[in-house]
């Protein structure tokens, strides 16, 4: 069963820094892409950002280009997104999700992060 | 970038009834569409990929159609746990993109 596993959300002020993880467990996971998505309280989905599956391309959304990091380590199955210089708007659930370039098949419950002072 | 535009927003239906959602892409998408389900206070779910191929475990009253930059969602014959929020999504071209959304109400 695959079974993807955020942790890391909570309250950050604006202007601080952030790093949500995400456990994969139940494939491949160095085999797959690996996709950041966020939807803020009450809105829609949000794309965020995207890691291959050996973790040489990275995109991002124009958002969030220049203040988020996207990596991985394949060796401990683990996705990671860090986050720099938050905004009131990035106050979201932030998702983790299986694929990138192609359809989102496993995602995550997802963790909160609030940037409020 | 492209922009996903979906329609109606909000799509009042009764049980029994059939839905069509709609999704329009700014530019060709080719088949690189996809459709999910989202209930409140849980993740999306995976309906349909590559425009037109069911998911696995999804029933068959989902089906979608289109290529290009118009797609459709159809849902055959509505059940109490269809009403959800319903999301198309591109992932054909970076930046990848989601549309607004489409509710199905009672």
């Amino acid at each position: 069963e695959v079974q993807l596993l955020e942790s890391g959300g909570g309250l950050v002020q604006p202007g601080g820094s952030l790093t949500l993880s995400c456990a994969a467990s139940g494939f491949s996971f160095s085999n797959f892409a690996m996709t950041w998505v966020r939807q803020a309280p009450g809105k829609g989905l949000e794309w965020v950002s995207s890691v291959s599956d050996t973790g040489g391309s990275t995109y991002y959304a124009d958002s969030v280009k220049g203040r988020f990091t996207i990596s991985r380590d394949n060796s401990r199955n683990t996705l990671y997104l860090q986050m720099n210089s938050l905004r009131a708007e990035d106050t979201a659930l932030y998702h983790c999700v299986k694929g990138g370039g192609a359809e989102f098949d496993y995602w995550g419950q997802g963790t909160l992060v609030t940037v409020s002072s | 970038e492209i922009v996903m535009t979906q329609s109606p927003a909000t799509l009042s239906v009764s049980p029994g009834e059939r839905a069509t959602l709609s999704c329009r892409a700014s530019q060709s998408v080719s088949s690189n569409l996809a459709w999910y389900q989202q209930k409140p206070g849980q993740a999306p779910r995976l309906l349909i990929y590559g425009a037109s191929t069911t998911a696995t475990g999804i029933p068959a009253r989902f089906s979608g159609s289109g290529s290009g930059t118009q797609f459709t969602l159809t849902i055959s014959s509505l059940r109490s746990e269809d009403f959800a929020i319903y999301y198309c999504h591109q992932y054909n071209i970076w930046p990848l993109s989601f549309g607004g959304g489409t509710k199905v109400e009672i």
